[in-house]
């Protein structure tokens, strides 16, 4: 079955570590992005990448990296400078910009 | 500064009755309007989209009414199920320019009441 994969479900993250959340994706899609979700406030975009080894910061990149060198694979990287990264995250995928998202199923972060 | 707005945090209906969402969006270079559905702990299923030369999208009991002129759009679940209870987000983006990318409102949870 063609999807996006998350991992890990649930992650830890203590005061001043780098933690790195995965999406992977087997649609053959150009197009990849991150969201952030916290209570109330809707899906907010962190970075997205509309081909292989280019992308485009979001409305909240600020403590986060990414990176795209491959079309399957788009990490993020949560860094320390991120002072209050606990969210859900969202990775998601389109064949191409200006079309329909396919999500996958979120990464919890908290803080130790 | 909240381009797509949902003012309903939370709406209640009983099964078999018709659930209106609303949507309202300011920037008007918006052109492209998709509706999501999500559930706890999980990720966003896209629903139902319209593009600005339509007023009007129907797919199966989801219908979704564009008001270019009032920036607003809506979307009817009828007849509504118990299964339909989650949050819906409504999302917005231009199919112009070089750098795309859908803005979404904060969501309203709809709980359909067997």
């Amino acid at each position: 079955d063609g999807g996006i994969t998350q991992s890990p479900k649930y992650l830890f993250r203590k005061e001043g570590q780098n933690v790195t959340l995965s999406c992977e994706q087997n649609l053959n899609h150009d197009a990849m992005y991150w969201y952030r979700q916290d209570p109330g406030q809707g899906l907010r975009l962190i970075y997205y990448s509309q081909i292989v080894n280019d992308f485009q910061k979001g409305d909240i990149a600020e403590g986060y990296s990414v990176s795209r060198e491959k079309k399957e694979s788009f990490p993020l990287t949560v860094t320390s400078a991120q002072k209050n990264p606990t969210a859900f995250y969202l990775c998601a995928s389109s064949r191409g910009v200006r079309e329909k998202l396919f999500f996958g199923s979120g990464t919890q972060l908290s803080v130790l | 500064d909240q381009q797509v707005k949902q003012n309903s945090p939370s709406l209640s209906v009983q099964e078999g009755r018709i659930s209106i969402l609303n949507c309202d969006y300011t920037n008007s270079m918006f052109d492209y309007f998709l509706w999501y559905k999500k559930y706890p702990a999980e990720g966003p299923t896209f629903l139902i989209s319209i593009s600005s030369i339509k007023d009007k999208n129907e797919d199966g009991r989801f219908t979704v009414f564009l008001n270019k002129s009032a920036k607003h759009l809506s979307l009817h679940i009828v007849p509504s199920q118990p299964g339909d209870s989650a949050v819906y987000f409504c999302a917005a983006g231009t199919s112009g320019g070089s750098n795309y990318k859908l803005t979404f409102g904060k969501g309203t949870l709809l709980t359909v009441n067997p």
